[in-house]
């Protein structure tokens, strides 16, 4: 399968604990995107990167959250602290970079804050 | 600030009918635009796209249409097939900035 991939697929953790997902891109796209969506709401933008740099991180990120492309491939994005409103679903989507190119989706990451 | 908006939360349709989703947008910098579908518990998969350049672009039995001037676009799929039951989000470049999606349900 050569789509995105989002691990893990379903994340249950106690309010105040760390978590982190991982997103694997389509590999000859070197835009990757972060959203989160919650109930009844289109998917929130949250941070892109081209290759290994971050470009663009939205206001609404609180500095409890973090995203790192390293090596310009993966991706992965770290809540600490969490609190029971980051429970949602995270989207990850990659894209070449130019104009008029497809964002592609994974299958999300869904988070539970108990 | 709402940039895209999906006015309409949900939309039912007789299967084998035409199925029209609209969006606005309010941004004119804008210039592409996509439909994505999403299933519960899925991400979203991408449907068509049209760029500002054009007016129409068609792909089987989906065609987006974009009137610039009044910053709208709009889905048809013709005929809805039960299988197009599912939720429609439009989104705009750069970002891909989203719409709060409708819910569109064929009717048997």
């Amino acid at each position: 399968d050569t789509g995105v991939s989002q691990d893990p697929r379903h994340k249950i953790t106690k309010r105040g604990q760390n978590v982190t997902f991982r997103c694997d891109p389509i590999s000859e796209h070197n835009r990757l995107y972060w959203y989160r969506q919650t109930l009844g709401q289109g998917p929130e933008f949250l941070t892109y990167f081209q290759n290994e740099a971050q470009l663009e991180k939205s206001r609404l990120l609180s500095d409890r959250f973090s995203a790192e492309r390293p090596k310009g491939s993966f991706s992965t994005l770290e809540i600490q602290r969490t609190e029971q409103g980051d429970s949602a679903m995270y989207l990850c989507a990659s894209r070449r970079s130019g104009e008029n190119t497809e964002a592609f989706f994974g299958q999300g990451t869904r988070l539970t804050v108990v | 600030d709402q940039q895209v908006k999906q006015n309409s939360p949900s939309l039912s349709v007789q299967e084998g009918r035409i199925s029209i989703l609209n969006c606005d947008y309010t941004n004119s910098m804008f210039d592409y635009f996509l439909w994505y579908k999403k299933y519960p518990a899925e991400g979203p998969t991408f449907l068509i796209s049209i760029s500002s350049i054009k007016d129409k672009n068609e792909d089987g039995r989906f065609t987006v249409f974009l009137n610039k001037s009044a910053k709208h676009l709009s889905l048809h799929i013709v005929p809805s097939q039960p299988g197009d039951s599912a939720v429609y989000f439009c989104a705009a470049m750069e970002k891909l900035t989203f719409g709060t999606g409708t819910r569109l349900t064929i009717i048997p």
